[in-house]
Formats: structure tokens, C-alpha cells, sequence
């Protein structure tokens, strides 16, 4: 990829459905941050994985909330039984390594109705 | 993990002033210190960043300051022009990840 590629762009679910958010990194990257950002605030850290590994998952709710990033394939980022409040864009960002650039994804839309 | 405070939240100057953007960190292992720009609806991009041996570093009209005893760092735009208005984001890594600041609405009145 020549780009972070994030999809859907958009995502509509019922409250109690799961939803999925895909995040392939730029190629050659192996180091992927999940960021949440609500209308009009700042990027919350959620997650921090190289592959195969969780680095820091300090900022992700411990309950309905899940992340990988496995050897081969996009990063996932799992909310089961959404609530409106998980309404709001989410972004991924990918690096070579640590203390890098981070180039961002054009994020995805979730919408809890 | 790494706190990044960010001041102000909201920032309105003239067109050809300079606008000034600051933020202070919380782990003296943070290296590495990047500021991106977001338009409304788009994604964050990079726009500067500078690292822990650097005091200084400038790009035409954009620069960016690093005080590490005071473990604070700071966003200088000057000549601003209508197209800088955007909210702008700092941020500190330390080894592990990268924490953001609040971020800063910046609006240009021509």
C-alpha cells in the first residue's frame, strides 16, 4: 500500500450488533495506533500493536473492545455490543518503527443508531 | 503512560500574523515530537516534527521549538494565510506510543 488504507469509511450498527474496523498499514510499515476522535475534540489513544504483538492497549476499554494485528492480513479493531457512545470517527496510523513518522488513515465513521 | 497538555483551544489571528501553538509533556523519555494539521473532514497529516537532540528546526513558515529541561514544545507559524486554518495537534512518543494533545482550532480571518 502507498497509503493506509482504512475501510468501510462508513459504518452504520444497531445498538448490541459488532462492529469491525480494518486498518492495512503503508507497506514496509509494521507498527499500527488506533485513535478514537469525537465531533470537534481531540485523537483519544485507544491501542499500540506491531505485528502479532499488543504493545500498549492502555487506552482502550477493557470490556467490548479488542485489537490485533496478526502476521498476515489488516489490523482489526473489534467493538462488540456497540452503545451510541461508541458513535464517532476511527482512525488508524502506521509507522516503519518507533519514534517515527505516523501517517494517518481517512479514518472510519461509525454510527450507532 | 505520556501526558500532553495543549494550549490555547482556539486560536484566531490576522492574516500575516503569527500564530504561536504550545504544549508540555509529561515523560522525559519522549524523543520524538511530530504536529500535524487537520482540515475539517480529513484525516491528520504531518506537517513538522523534531526530535530530542534538536532544539529547533524550521520548514519556510513553520517552525517548531523544543525546551527539554522544561519538557515543553511549541508550534510557530508565521505570514499565516487563510488556508491554515485547521485544528492542529502535537504529540510526544516516548519508545512505546504516541499520545496527542487536545489539539488547537486555528482560524485565519483574511
Amino acid at each position: 500500500n502507498a497509503d493506509v488504507m482504512q475501510n468501510p469509511r462508513h459504518l452504520v450498527r444497531r445498538r448490541g450488533q459488532e462492529a469491525r474496523l480494518r486498518c492495512s498499514p503503508m507497506k514496509g510499515h509494521s507498527h499500527v495506533y488506533w485513535y478514537r476522535q469525537l465531533p470537534e475534540e481531540g485523537l483519544k489513544f485507544m491501542v499500540y500493536l506491531q505485528k502479532e504483538n499488543i504493545i500498549d492497549e492502555s487506552g482502550m476499554p477493557k470490556e467490548r473492545f479488542s485489537a490485533e494485528f496478526p502476521k498476515e492480513g489488516p489490523s482489526i479493531l473489534r467493538i462488540q455490543q456497540v452503545v451510541r457512545g461508541d458513535s464517532a470517527a476511527y482512525f488508524c496510523a502506521s509507522s516503519k518503527s518507533d519514534n517515527t513518522e505516523a501517517f494517518f488513515g481517512q479514518g472510519t465513521r461509525l454510527t450507532v443508531v | 503512560g505520556e501526558n500532553v497538555e495543549q494550549h490555547p483551544s482556539t486560536l484566531s489571528v490576522q492574516e500575516g500574523d503569527s500564530a504561536v501553538i504550545k504544549c508540555t509533556y509529561s515523560d522525559s523519555a519522549s524523543n520524538y515530537f511530530p504536529w500535524y494539521k487537520q482540515e475539517l473532514g480529513k484525516r491528520p497529516q504531518l506537517i513538522i516534527d523534531i526530535r530530542s537532540n534538536v532544539g529547533e528546526k524550521k520548514d519556510q513558515r513553520i517552525a517548531v521549538t523544543l525546551n527539554k529541561t522544561a519538557k515543553h514544545f511549541s508550534l510557530h507559524i508565521t505570514e499565516t494565510q487563510p488556508e491554515d486554518s485547521a485544528v492542529y495537534f502535537c504529540a510526544a512518543s516516548p519508545n512505546n506510543d504516541m499520545r496527542f494533545g487536545a489539539g488547537t482550532r486555528l482560524t485565519v480571518k483574511p
